[in-house]
């Protein structure tokens, strides 16, 4: 237990819904990421907070996705209409500074299937 | 666009047996990093390298960063069964976020 934990663990979906999914970090920690993984693949990097500032997104992330960091605290991911291709992990990492030798580390994962 | 591949991407073996993991990249990276992860779970850091040049060692684990900084290299001497997961590179770039570029990842089943 690295002390992030994810919610959902699981969640599975028809296509076209919406779903919604929680991080909550580190306590002191003030950088947190989103990740997807593919089957078989390592992560690829979504978005990034400092606090409750999103500063960065990657060109992964389509219009249907939002993410969220109220009070730089916990954050939220929310998928708009799902499609079967985002049937994934999500992994989200927090870290305490900006170092690059620090170290960020990751909850569980929400692992989401969309029928 | 920073990609980091890993060879092989599978990998079988006895336990005892030795093995080397690569992470090759075309482009320079601050640092890099090697994570583990089990079935269900996120990665966990194993080791960060530096300097370019660079070995380390985690009691039956060697890293090594290349002198460019592009690659590095992971090797188990004497694999056992609960080395077993999937070994990931990861790039941090020189980008103000510290996002992380992950490899393509290796598949390791270390057999009894």
């Amino acid at each position: 237990d690295t002390g992030v934990s994810q919610d959902p663990r699981h969640k599975i979906t028809k296509r076209g819904q919406n779903v919604t999914f929680r991080c909550d970090p580190i306590s002191e920690h003030n950088r947190l990421y989103w990740y997807r993984q593919t089957l078989g693949q390592g992560p690829e990097f979504l978005t990034y907070f400092q606090n409750e500032a999103q500063l960065e997104k990657s060109r992964l992330l389509s219009d249907r996705f939002s993410a969220e960091r109220p009070k730089g605290s916990f954050s939220t991911l929310e998928i708009q209409r799902t499609e079967q291709g985002d049937s994934a992990m999500y992994l989200c990492a927090t870290m305490e500074s900006g170092q690059p030798t620090d170290t960020q580390y990751f909850g569980p994962g929400t692992r989401l299937t969309v029928l | 666009t920073q990609l980091l591949e890993q060879s092989p991407q599978f990998l079988s073996i006895q336990e005892g047996e030795n093995l080397t993991v690569y992470c090759n990249s075309s482009s320079v990276f601050s640092s890099l990093q090697w994570y583990r992860q089990e079935p269900g779970e996120g990665p966990v850091l194993l080791v960060t390298v530096v300097t370019g040049g660079e070995v380390k060692k985690l009691k039956r684990l060697t890293f090594q960063f290349g002198d460019a900084r592009k690659d590095s290299s992971l090797h188990i001497t004497a694999a056992q069964p609960g080395d077993t997961g999937l070994y990931l590179c990861a790039g941090v770039g020189t980008y103000n976020t510290d996002k992380l570029i992950f490899g393509t990842g290796t598949r390791l089943q270390v057999f009894p």
